[in-house]
């Protein structure tokens, strides 16, 4: 059966420093997709990055950056420099290639990022 | 570009009476989302549309809940008889396309639904 992971509830950060969220997952399938999103405190959701499982290579997106560790089914994200702005939730969540028609969340990190 | 569109933004209704939300989707994006969102549950999935034919409903309730995409611009999730444990954010979100390469979400605002 799917199911994502976030162990963490929340994490403080110092302003400009680096912080890695944490999520792992569970699937039968060969093929998947995994996504971190993030929730502002308005309660908007957007899409940060993705990894596809048969790439090897660790996406990044301007200062957001995964850590895909297969054999161990871990996606963490990496925030580098990190911002006031990044204060929100994030969430991980996965969709299975061929037996999965929606992606599954996890129950999201908060992330408080102070001056 | 306009994003997801959800409407009402807020909803409060009585034990017992029905709830519609509506949501319009991006344009071009072929597959519709409905998630439900609480403390407790966090982000639940209720249903799926592609090309607006009902793929998985797997999430939804089996009683009171019902959804429904009439044409490619907008797709309605409905709940009868609500009760207060239907109290939470729906959220739309649409993507570009969904098979082997899916793409990401992109969700609405949410209606929060409030049920007294």
């Amino acid at each position: 059966a799917q199911k994502v992971t976030q162990t963490q509830t929340s994490i403080s950060v110092m302003e400009k420093t680096t912080v890695t969220m944490d999520c792992v997952y569970e699937t039968q399938d060969s093929s998947y997709f995994l996504f971190w999103y993030k929730q502002t405190a308005s309660g908007e959701i957007v899409f940060l990055i993705r990894q596809d499982s048969y790439k090897k290579e660790n996406a990044t997106v301007g200062h957001y950056s995964l850590n895909f560790q297969k054999p161990k089914s871990s996606i963490g994200l990496i925030i580098t420099a990190t911002q006031i702005e990044d204060s929100a939730v994030y969430f991980c969540a996965m969709r299975e290639t061929n037996s999965g028609t929606y992606q599954r969340f996890g129950t999201g990190t908060k992330l408080q990022v102070v001056p | 570009n306009a994003g997801v569109i959800q409407t009402p933004r807020h909803k409060v209704t009585g034990k017992g009476q029905e709830a519609t939300l509506w949501c319009e989707p991006i344009s071009g994006h072929s597959a519709v989302f409905w998630y439900r969102q609480t403390i407790v549950q966090g982000l639940e999935f209720l249903t799926y549309f592609r090309n607006q034919a009902p793929i998985d409903d797997s999430g939804m309730p089996k009683e009171r809940f019902s959804a429904q995409m009439p044409n490619q611009s907008h797709s309605t999730l409905k709940i009868q008889s609500t009760q207060p444990q239907d109290s939470a954010v729906y959220l739309c979100a649409s993507s570009p396309r969904q098979g082997r390469d899916t793409g990401q979400l992109y969700f609405g605002e949410g209606s929060k639904l409030t049920v007294l």
